[in-house]
């Protein structure tokens, strides 16, 4: 089964500029989430999305946004680039479930390569 | 609130040693799941191990042993033999079990491992 896939690997942009990051998650999995990873804050969530609907939201700004596709796949996008928004941008996908009245959510996220956003 | 601490910033062994990352957590949550992830200078983040706070078995995969220890909130990981190849940022990350709560991976600062030949 294939893992996680991000597109592009690599992209450079221009301080107020915008970018969108495209994720493909591993077959049957649901759920995407997004992360950012700086040498500086580390690992830090985004967003969660799960049948089309933002379930669970990070403390980014609103620069920040993603959506999710019928078939699962997800974008993210950042708009008016900042040099601070310079970062490795992970995807993660897992098998989730719709919720269940309280039953503990087990699944595992699984990481796509990221992308390496230079904003100059 | 939720947070992990991972006090060991770079470790340096030389191959064939054991070594131990740490991880601390702390959460109100009854129950949640803790994790290992490994960071190879590729920048994936692979999966390593997922442990349930209501099982404190502790798990061993080949090199691999994790030590989970409910009572001082802590979820290390041992690399016996350690090989090159091991070279990597290490995270132990943790996670509530349920939707209403804070449902998102909590991070450590991550433990950036050398293995020297």
């Amino acid at each position: 089964k294939a893992g996680v896939t991000q597109t592009p690997r690599y992209l450079i942009k221009t301080r107020g500029q915008q970018v969108t990051l495209s994720c493909s998650p591993i077959s049957g999995h649901r759920s995407v989430s997004w992360y950012q990873q700086t040498p500086g804050q580390g690992l830090q969530f985004l967003f969660e999305y799960f049948s089309e609907t933002q379930r669970n939201k990070g403390n980014f700004p609103g620069r920040f946004s993603g959506r999710q596709f019928s078939n699962s796949r997800s974008e993210m996008n950042v708009s008016t680039l900042e040099l601070g928004d310079s970062a490795l941008y992970l995807c993660a996908s897992s098998l989730s479930e719709s919720e269940t009245g309280g039953l503990p959510r087990q699944e595992t996220q699984y990481f796509g390569p990221g992308t390496r956003l230079l904003v100059l | 609130a939720q947070k992990v601490t991972q006090a060991q910033t770079e470790i340096s062994v030389v191959e064939k040693e054991d070594v131990t990352l740490d991880c601390v957590y702390e959460t109100r949550d009854t129950t949640y799941y803790l994790f290992w992830y490994k960071q190879p200078p590729s920048g994936e983040l692979v999966f390593l191990i997922r442990r349930n706070s209501f099982d404190e078995q502790n798990e061993i995969s080949g090199r691999y042993s994790w030590n989970f220890q409910k009572s001082t909130s802590s979820f290390n990981f041992t690399i016996t033999a350690s090989q090159v190849v091991d070279s990597a940022v290490y995270f132990c990350a943790l996670r509530a079990a349920y939707l209403d709560s804070n449902y998102q991976l909590i991070w450590g600062a991550g433990t950036k491992l050398i293995i020297k030949p």
